[in-house]
């Protein structure tokens, strides 16, 4: 079975300064893992991906992740937080193998940032 | 491109009700999903489909039906609604397994 847990259920951070929303990840298999943003009364956007190309993955608008295997992690890191980007944040894992595919959510990151 | 379209975006049901959240997507995905979004909670997988003619359930399947007649779309059908159902609706669709789903606005629902 898979999981995944969002360490932080709300991060504030500066205006100009760098954002980290942690994320860990359980899987039985090679996973497919993916960071969404909500902003309020809005659908969800994909931010990026990891599907076991470059462990290092470049998103919109700035962000990344990198998937490191060891700590079973998949933090979300910008260099410079805007305004526009106060909104949810989701960590999802995809289980790639076998014939019922599913995604499984974290239960959400608040990211609030301050002028 | 619309990408996914839902309607209704709002709607507001008597306990024992019935209707149909629709869903449409033009980007001739084979992949959609319904989901299921609680306040202050992550998604929740209700059904999904692989294709026309085929669903699967999710993680919370129960109180909904699905149907996929055609690769466009996948409604989501509430016969009887209950409180507990009060949430917010988001349809989804992929091109393949691992690619990242396009997700609908949403429907929001409330049952009183």
């Amino acid at each position: 079975a898979q999981s995944v847990t969002q360490l932080d259920s709300h991060v504030s951070v500066s205006e100009g300064t760098p954002v980290l929303l942690r994320c860990n990840y359980s899987s039985s298999y090679s996973p497919s893992l993916f960071w969404y943003v909500q902003h309020p009364n809005k659908g969800l956007q994909l931010l990026l991906k990891y599907t076991s190309a470059a462990t290092l993955v470049k998103g919109i608008n700035g962000f990344e992740a990198e998937f490191k295997k060891s700590e079973t992690s998949f933090h979300l890191t910008k260099p410079s937080a805007h305004m526009s980007d106060a909104a949810e944040y989701f960590c999802v894992v995809s289980d790639i193998s076998g014939s019922a595919r599913q995604l499984t959510f974290g239960s959400g990151t608040q990211l609030t940032v301050l002028p | 491109n619309a990408g996914v379209t839902q309607t209704p975006k709002f709607r507001i049901l008597k306990i024992g009700q019935s209707m149909t959240l629709q869903c449409t997507q033009d980007m001739n995905h084979n992949y959609m999903y319904w989901y299921r979004q609680d306040p202050g909670m992550g998604l929740k997988l209700i059904y999904y489909s692989v294709g026309a003619g085929i669903t699967d359930k999710g993680e919370v399947p129960n109180g909904y039906n699905v149907s996929r007649s055609t690769t466009e779309d996948f409604p989501l059908r509430l016969e009887l609604a209950a409180p507990s159902q009060t949430s917010v609706y988001f349809c989804a669709s992929s091109s393949g397994s691992g690619t990242g789903e396009y997700f609908g606005p949403g429907t929001r629902l409330t049952v009183l």
